[in-house]
Formats: C-alpha cells, structure tokens, sequence
C-alpha cells in the first residue's frame, strides 16, 4: 500500500501570508495527486487534480507542483476563507490504490 | 448539476452492522466510479473502497476487506455502503464521493453521514 506522509500538520498564518504543505508518497505515483480543502462539517472540495492542474471555480492563488514522490500545495496572498484544513489523496495504479495524507489544519495567526 | 444525497443519522451498537446510501443524481449513473470515505471525530480523512458502476467491480482498503460491502441498485442510481461487525472506533462521518472527469479521484461528495457507534 502507497502511504502518504502529509506536513506540516499544523500551521499558523496570517492573511496575505504565502504558504506551502508538502506530501510525500512512499513510492512514485507520477503525478496521480489531488489536493482538498476541508472546512468543519463539511465535504471536502478539490482544489487540484493530476498534481498542478487547477480545478474549476478555484481562485489562481492556488497551485500544486511534484511528481513521484514529492509533491505541494501552495497558497498565495491568503485570503480570510481559506483558513481550513487541507488534504493530499494519491489515486496510482491499475486499478487505483487510494491513500488521503494526514491532514494539514490552516490556522489564523 | 451533479447531485449526491446520503441517508441519514445512524446510530449502533457494537457488533452490528450499518448501510448507508447514496443516492447520484445529474449524469449518468453507470458512467463513474464511486467511493466511499469517512472522517472520525477530530481525525483525517480515510479512504474506504470504490465500486465502479458500469462493470461492478471494486476494491477497497486493506483493513476493511473483511467488514466492507460495497453494492448499487442502478435502476434507482443508488449506491450501498455496509459496514460489519461495528466497534466503537468505527464512529465517524461517512461520505460517498464520485470519480471526476479525466481522471481517477474525486470531485462530487455527499453529505456526509454520521454514524454512531455506542453501547
């Protein structure tokens, strides 16, 4: 089974901030990496498919990089309602394996 | 538009077993795989199974291999979630999620469905 090791679990910062949380998968997927931001009581929302590619409706401050094995999500210019907790799903193989990262909470500072 | 409704609240004792359902909506039923994953309380997100639609094949996670089912009933474009031999840390919300266009994860989710598991 392909693990995802998702940092940091935590962070702290403020609007306008730039910011980055990695994953790392245990062995290469290519770019078979989604991106999900997660508010309370709600249903995750995907925010970038096949590792960089932006999914429809979500603001260009957004954006992912990696393939293989190290993999990111990085937040420009911060905005107030992205502070929430954010998820990297790995989907490799024939057929797909599924593995979600531990979670990163995206605190105010 | 793209619509999935789950059933509602549930709570268990342990030992039994849960179904939850999904009911899709707005694209054709057979066309995209569906997932299952669920989130305990305070916890991450976890990975159930997946059936496709079309050819019923599935597949799920290692740990549930023995206690997951995994079923549809096309003709009400409804997918089942059955969970076996229930123990308190199976308590969590569970969602159903649908396979995107293009690739292999997810974009459409439920509700979320919370089950309960208390002696």
């Amino acid at each position: 089974d392909i693990q995802m090791t998702q940092s940091p679990s935590s962070l702290s910062a403020s609007v306008g901030d730039t910011v980055t949380i990695n994953c790392r998968a245990s062995q290469g997927i290519r770019s078979d990496l989604a991106w999900y931001q997660q508010k309370p009581g709600k249903a995750p929302r995907r925010l970038i498919y096949s590792a960089s590619h932006l999914a429809d409706a979500v603001p260009s401050r957004f954006s992912g990089s990696g393939s293989g094995t190290q993999f990111s999500l990085t937040i420009t210019s911060l905005q107030p309602e992205d502070f929430a907790t954010y998820y990297c799903l790995q989907h490799h193989g024939h057929p797909p394996d599924f593995s979600f990262g531990q979670g990163t909470k995206l605190e105010i500072k | 538009q793209v619509h999935l409704a789950q059933s509602g609240p549930e709570m268990k004792k342990p030992g039994a077993s849960v179904t939850v359902s999904c009911v899709t909506s707005g694209y054709t039923f057979s066309s995209y795989t569906l997932h299952w994953v669920r989130q305990a309380p305070g916890q991450g997100l976890e990975w159930l199974g997946w059936m496709n639609t079309y050819n019923y094949n599935k597949n799920c996670a290692r740990k549930f291999q023995d206690r997951l089912v995994l079923t549809v009933d096309p003709s009400t474009a409804t997918a089942y979630m059955k969970l076996t031999g229930l123990s308190h840390d199976d308590t969590a919300v569970y969602f159903c999620a649908r396979e995107s266009v293009g690739t292999t994860d997810m974009n459409y989710w439920g509700q979320g469905t919370p089950v309960v598991v208390s002696s």
